[in-house]
């Protein structure tokens, strides 16, 4: 059972458009959100992230939204860069009082490439 | 510098031989946890650490130990490898267990049991 999908197994963009990843979740206790980025024979790094308590959260270049009566995320790269091409990992996480201690339950990846 | 280090970063291994991935860390996290990263399903947690002597199961524990003796290394045991074991795995550390706190990851190592 896939708690966190994220439907779109890859997004192709032009450099300097706006490229949307999505994300949907089933589990309504989740309560915080990430996105990681991965490069090829790298391990993931973090992105940046969102507290339920927020609907929008930006760091720069990345913007990531919440709608949480829809169980949905989005991370927005405005502009795109090729250097941004990359595999994109949305994960969440419920604190439901420390139970979920450190737990993070990750979509499959969308791969994004951005194009010159 | 910051490091999570894994070792070996490639391994073709036969049913049954068991082996051991080694994460090492020098950041003095607490917080330590494996990943198996597998197409179509994401990351998903197999042990978690919070500390030294202190481990639990993630999502996908079955066929797998860990050992936490002391706080830098974590290492992942596969008792009995089977095929369905082939993967990429990741481990990852984190100062202590808010989520809050950026969490690193090593380069990965991948498995191949034949």
């Amino acid at each position: 059972d896939q708690q966190v999908k994220q439907n779109s197994p890859s997004l192709s963009v032009q450099e300097g458009r706006i490229s949307i990843l999505n994300c949907d979740y089933t589990n309504s206790m989740f309560d915080y959100f990430l996105w990681y980025k991965k490069y090829p024979a790298e391990g993931p790094t973090f992105l940046i992230s969102i507290s339920s308590i927020k609907d929008k959260n930006e760091d720069g270049r990345f913007t990531v939204f919440l709608n949480k009566s829809a169980k949905h995320l989005s991370l927005h790269i405005v502009p795109s860069q090729p250097g941004d091409s990359a595999v994109y990992f949305c994960a969440a996480s419920a604190h439901a009082g420390g139970t979920s201690y450190g737990k993070l339950t990750f979509g499959q990846g969308t791969i994004l490439t951005v194009h010159p | 510098e910051a490091q999570v280090t894994q070792n070996p970063r490639y391994l073709i291994t036969v049913t049954g031989k068991k082996l051991t991935v080694t994460c090492s860390q020098n950041m003095n996290h607490e917080y330590m946890s494996w990943y198996r990263q597998d197409p179509g399903l994401g990351l998903r947690q197999i042990y978690y650490s919070m500390n030294v002597e202190v481990t639990d199961k993630g999502d996908v524990p079955e066929g797998y130990k860990v050992s936490r003796k002391e706080k830098r290394n974590f290492p992942l045991i596969l008792e009995s490898p089977s095929p369905n074991q082939t993967s990429l795995y990741f481990c990852a550390t984190r100062i202590g267990g808010s989520l809050q706190e950026t969490q690193y990851f090593g380069p990965g190592t991948r498995l191949l049991v034949l």
